[in-house]
């Protein structure tokens, strides 16, 4: 089946850094990913969605300039934070369409990346 | 713009009983996909069940199953036979042309 892989997992960093989370489809090609941010005890919120070859498309109210997206293959697109501050601490899933498969098949989820910024 | 609501933010089922999470949406589309997932304590997504707006006819999965009322703009999950595993969070999604959109969740407890 389709699988997303999702790194780091957890990653604390110091207030004013910048840090990337990396989203790769293992065994399919995917034009499109999502990033997907979750505040605790609250659902996924789209943040933006990840074009392979060309600019991301944000969500209302999703700074494009402090969430840098890449998507520069058909197997990866990056996410990152850029001079972090603790309001951006939070839990950041990726998603992906498998292509081969028929529109109904939804999306694979990346296991998430929990950032905590100091 | 579409949105999906899970008026439920916490149910609690017997193990082995029957519970239904309940979701409504709001759409002008005609061709929509319609998703349940699962997140564990694991953070890890899973897909459920998935329904097809143009079916008339509600998915099945196991112990899982909709309740598709297209009219309505409802979409309800029925677990069967409720497992100690089944205690997560169900998250309701809707999805046209290629973004999907998720409810606020329902935190479902299972007692042994």
């Amino acid at each position: 089946g389709a699988v997303v892989s999702q790194h780091p997992s957890r990653v604390i960093c110091k207030s004013g850094t910048s840090v990337k989370i990396e989203c790769r489809s293992l065994d399919f090609q995917a034009t499109t990913m999502f990033w997907y941010r979750q505040f605790p005890k609250q659902s996924l919120m789209l943040m933006a969605t990840s074009n392979e070859g060309s600019k991301a498309t944000y969500e209302q109210g999703v700074e494009k300039d402090k969430f840098l997206i890449n998507h520069a293959s058909l197997t990866l697109s990056t996410l990152t934070v850029t001079s972090a501050h603790p309001e951006d601490s939070s839990f950041y899933i990726c998603s992906a369409r498998d292509q081969r498969r028929g529109p109904n098949y939804g999306y694979t989820f990346g296991s998430g990346t929990r950032l905590t910024v100091v | 713009a579409q949105t999906v609501t899970q008026s439920q933010p916490e149910m609690s089922v017997q193990e082995a009983e029957t519970v239904t999470l309940s979701c409504t949406y709001d759409t002008s589309e005609s061709d929509y996909y319609l998703f349940w997932y699962k997140q564990p304590p694991s953070r890890q997504m899973i897909l459920v069940i998935r329904q097809e707006a143009y079916k008339q006819q509600n998915a099945t999965e196991n112990r899982f199953s909709v309740n598709f009322q297209k009219a309505a703009k409802s979409f309800s999950l029925k677990i069967s036979d409720s497992q100690l595993g089944d205690a997560a969070m169900y998250f309701c999604a809707y999805r046209s042309a290629d973004d999907m959109r998720f409810g606020a969740g329902t935190r479902l407890t299972v007692k042994p």
